[in-house]
């Protein structure tokens, strides 16, 4: 089955940088485009980042645009997410979400938290 | 970017009965609409998608309508498991994609 299976969140200072990873199985990754998603503590969703199958398109959230590097390596079936500047706003569980349709998110990881505090 | 309301913020429900939540969008969406239901601790799982098809797995007691800017996400009778928080996110003008801000579904 899907399985999503995030990893690399923790505390981090304001300012500071962390990479997340999301590792894939159970279907074919190179096939799918794919999301990241947070959520802060106590809060909604919002959409982070996209990125198409084969990596050549990626879209950013407003909030996260010139600080957040999405990517992703379809020979390991990997995706990541660059986080730099961090502030601590940023403080969130976020998301691996696999993309379908146009787009909605029809699996989710377990989420990884990042803390930015000093 | 569109912004997605939902209503009410929270909704008690007795088990066995029927609830609706509601999901505005400030401009159309068309059908393109989608539900997730949200446990304490876990993701968002995937329930509706079109406004009105059911994702795979997902029982028949959950249904979805609705079309532009007004839908209805309606489970027909309540069980246990089904007292959670949902969320409405639209996929018609993005990006971003956006949620609404969720409705807690709790029992009465």
């Amino acid at each position: 089955q899907v399985q999503l299976v995030e990893s690399g969140g923790g505390l981090v200072k304001p300012g500071g940088s962390l990479r997340l990873s999301c590792a894939a199985s159970g279907f074919t990754f190179s096939d799918y485009y794919m999301s990241w998603i947070r959520q802060a503590p106590g809060k909604g969703l919002e959409w982070v980042s996209y990125i198409s199958s084969s990596g050549s398109t990626i879209y950013y959230a407003d909030s996260v645009k010139g600080r957040f590097t999405i990517s992703r390596d379809n020979a390991k079936n990997s995706l990541y997410l660059q986080m730099n500047s961090l502030r601590a706003e940023d403080t969130a569980v976020y998301y691996c979400s696999r993309g379908s349709g146009w787009i909605y998110f029809d699996s989710w990881g377990q989420g990884t938290l990042v803390t930015v505090s000093s | 970017e569109i912004v997605m309301t939902q209503s009410p913020a929270t909704l008690s429900v007795s088990p066995g009965e029927r609830a609706t939540l509601s999901c505005r969008a400030s401009q159309s969406v068309s059908s393109s609409l989608a539900w997730y239901q949200q446990k304490p601790g876990q993701a968002p799982r995937l329930l509706i998608h079109g406004a009105s098809t059911r994702a795979t797995g997902i029982p028949a007691r959950f249904s979805g309508s609705g079309s532009g800017t007004e839908f209805t996400l309606t489970i027909s009778s309540l069980q246990s498991e089904d007292f959670a928080v949902y969320y409405c996110q639209q996929y018609n003008n993005w990006p971003p994609c956006t949620f609404g801000q969720g409705t807690k579904l709790e029992i009465k």
